[in-house]
């Protein structure tokens, strides 16, 4: 059974570091590329980046280029998300999600239960 | 701010056709294919619709869905209460970068 677990909830003040993770299971880790999402109090939900486990290639919306750090961890089948010096705007669901599809036909069909993270000072 | 425009709402009466657009443009929709996610509250979005129309093995055969040009839409037949729920379409842009619809919220009336 596919499953991605994530990290539990987080409570951080501003200017703090925090990396969340999604852990996969079921399937080849390294063969599907792994997505992260946001979705904020109240809000829709807003693509951030993916990243290729098997080679670590990365690709990230222009809205969160050089806002976060999207890695993995093939030995442990772990992706993460990574901020460097939170902003209470980071306040949000964070969920990962496995895309599959081939040619541009992709789609999320798996999703971890999401990481609630909250900045508050 | 989300270039997939949806309805910030829709409703109906159980067993009535609900509908669901979802509006992008030549550079997305219009060289994408779409698919749509439900969410319940508290809870991560589930795959509805990928490909334009297909629906993954379990999806209830009243959701479906279709394509025009850059326009796309998600239909319910059959309204039932267990439906009551956030639906989002999603695309990929010319670079592929994943793109999410502003959110329809269907309330069961």
């Amino acid at each position: 059974e596919v499953q991605l677990v994530q990290s539990g909830a987080e409570v951080k003040k501003p200017g703090e570091s925090l990396k969340i993770s999604c852990k996969g299971s079921g399937y080849r880790f390294t063969s599907y590329w792994i997505g992260w999402v946001r979705q904020m109090p109240g809000k829709g939900l807003e693509w951030m980046g993916i990243i290729y486990p098997g080679d670590s290639d990365i690709r990230y919306s222009p809205s969160f280029q050089g806002q976060v750090t999207i890695s993995a961890d093939k030995s442990t089948s772990t992706a993460y998300l990574q901020w460097s010096s939170l902003k209470a705007s980071d306040t949000a669901k964070y969920y990962c999600a496995r895309r599959v599809g081939v040619a541009g036909y992709y789609y999320f069909d798996y999703w971890g239960q999401g990481t609630l993270v909250t900045v508050s000072s | 701010q989300s270039v997939l425009t949806q309805p910030p709402s829709a409703s109906g009466t159980p067993g009535q056709r609900v509908t669901i657009s979802c509006s992008g443009g030549r550079s997305n929709i219009g060289t994408s294919i779409v698919n749509w996610y439900q969410q319940f509250p508290g809870t991560a979005p589930k795959l509805l619709i990928y490909n334009n129309n297909q629906r993954p093995s379990g999806v209830p055969d009243r959701f479906s869905g279709s394509k025009s040009g850059t326009s796309a839409s998600l239909a319910i037949s059959g309204l039932q209460s267990e439906d009551e729920a956030d639906y989002y379409c999603a695309t990929w842009d010319d670079n592929l970068n994943g793109l999410f619809g502003t959110g329809t919220k269907v309330t069961v009336l």
